[in-house]
């Protein structure tokens, strides 16, 4: 298997812009996690999806962040309109067992709003 | 609310010596504790999940260590070597969810 495949990997766009990231969780997996890695926070969980339905998006910052999961081989993080503060980098996740609850990481996306 | 904290922040060893690397959380209400290792520019890489009912997990020259009651954890290193510098994070499940809260990380550098 490809592993959790994300893309694009390098994203670098101006404040006030549509970002779309994407997200293919490993063939087979129910759940798929969004995570924001950053200096000064470290990784946090943003919004989680079992079986395609968002299960807790508490973690989301704010209105201006969405995540779908249209089919379970597919998801994207939108951030519309994106500001400096959202640079970071963006992870996906995906598991299989809800019971085992061990987590399959991407490589990431790494975004940076100027 | 969970937290999640790691110590030391950084930790330089010459090759060869053994090591520990610490995690403790606050709520003992947890099912699973996970370590990862996360390389410059990359991904997480799970390395080994304990889950609660079990007291340590060992892969290779890994030995991961819980004590629910205490809060803590512990990463056991043995005969570390070059290729095992990287930053490593525990992450532990918030209140039996599939929600993982991550501590900040240890940063291993070891030195040849």
């Amino acid at each position: 298997d490809a592993g959790v495949i994300q893309s694009p990997r390098h994203e670098v766009t101006e404040m006030g812009q549509e970002v779309t990231l994407r997200c293919k969780p490993i063939s087979g997996h129910n759940s798929l996690f969004w995570y924001r890695q950053t200096m000064m926070r470290g990784l946090e969980l943003l919004i989680y999806f079992n079986n395609n339905v968002p299960i807790d998006d508490s973690g989301m910052p704010e209105d201006r962040f969405s995540a779908k999961m249209p089919n379970a081989s597919f998801s994207t993080l939108k951030i519309q309109p994106s500001e400096p503060r959202d640079s970071a980098v963006y992870f996906c996740a995906s598991n299989i067992d809800p019971n085992s609850y061990e987590q399959y990481f991407g490589p990431g996306t790494r975004l940076t709003v100027t | 609310k969970q937290e999640v904290t790691q110590i030391p922040a950084a930790l330089s060893v010459p090759e060869g010596e053994n090591l520990v690397l610490n995690c403790s959380f606050t709520d003992s209400a947890i099912y699973n504790l996970q370590w990862f290792r996360q390389d410059p520019g990359k991904g997480l890489t799970s390395l080994l999940l304990i889950q609660s009912s079990q007291r340590e997990q060992t892969s290779g020259r890994l030995n991961a260590s819980l004590d629910k009651s205490s809060g803590r954890s512990t990463l056991y290193i043995a005969a570390s070597q070059p290729g095992d510098s990287a930053t490593y994070l525990c992450a532990v499940d918030q209140g039996g969810s599939e929600k993982l809260v991550f501590g900040k990380g240890t940063k291993l550098t070891v030195n040849p």
